[in-house]
């Protein structure tokens, strides 16, 4: 079955460091997403793309983060300058149409140190 | 409170006993859909319930949605130890999809 990959599994940086996490969606996919759990809490949206460009961010989703889709399979998550705060699972998902089911990666654990 | 809050927060059932989730919600929504995480992993897909929909199934999986209440149950039937996880609600409100999460509940299905 067709599945959303995430890498790293799992990143340590130093504070003040930029770190990019990288996911490759669902081939046919059209709509892609970033989600964040902080330890313990719930899952929150940060940012949906579709067409190239982002079509939806949340009060999150600042200056310090960034996305982009390089080519035609990988979709990345930037942030330029980590802080403590920013210490989460970040999670990768695509659907295929607005409106459908939207399909998790496994995550990348980000641990600012 | 706020969009997608699950009860109760924690459940614990012995293994082929049934467990019923509850999903309550404030605004209107397009579609409702439920997931699956096991502790530090990834989340599963288990089910979306569209608003127009009551009842859905899949498996041991039935979902049911009640949109004048704005609420939605997950009765998981014959648990087995595997389905240990915690769970969440998620709604979306329109073609952009974007979900809301309530905070999930943590499934204990003991052997």
């Amino acid at each position: 079955e067709p599945e959303v990959t995430q890498t790293p599994s799992h990143q340590v940086t130093q504070m003040g460091q930029e770190v990019i996490l990288r996911c490759v969606p669902i081939s046919n996919h059209l709509y892609f997403y970033w989600y964040r759990q902080i330890l313990g809490q719930k899952v929150e949206f940060l940012v949906s793309f579709y067409n190239n460009e982002i079509s939806e961010k949340s009060e999150i989703f600042d200056d310090q983060f960034s996305v982009e889709r390089p080519d035609g399979s990988n979709f990345t998550l930037k942030i330029r300058s980590t802080k403590l705060e920013d210490s989460a699972m970040y999670f990768c998902a695509s659907s295929l149409l607005g409106g459908n089911t939207i399909y998790f990666g496994e995550g990348s654990w980000l641990t600012v140190v | 409170s706020q969009q997608g809050e699950e009860d109760p927060q924690a459940l614990s059932i012995q293994e082929g006993e049934n467990a019923t989730m509850n999903c309550s919600y404030k605004t209107s929504i397009n579609n409702l859909q439920w997931y699956r995480q096991n502790s530090g992993r990834g989340l599963v897909h288990l089910i979306l319930i569209r608003s127009n929909e009551r009842e859905k199934h899949s498996g041991r999986l039935r979902v049911t949605l009640d949109t004048s209440k704005k609420s939605s149950s997950l009765l998981i039937t014959a648990s087995r130890a595997a389905d240990t996880a915690s769970y969440f609600c998620a709604t979306d409100t329109g073609a952009n999809s974007k979900l809301t999460f309530g905070k999930g509940i943590t499934l204990s299905v003991r052997p």
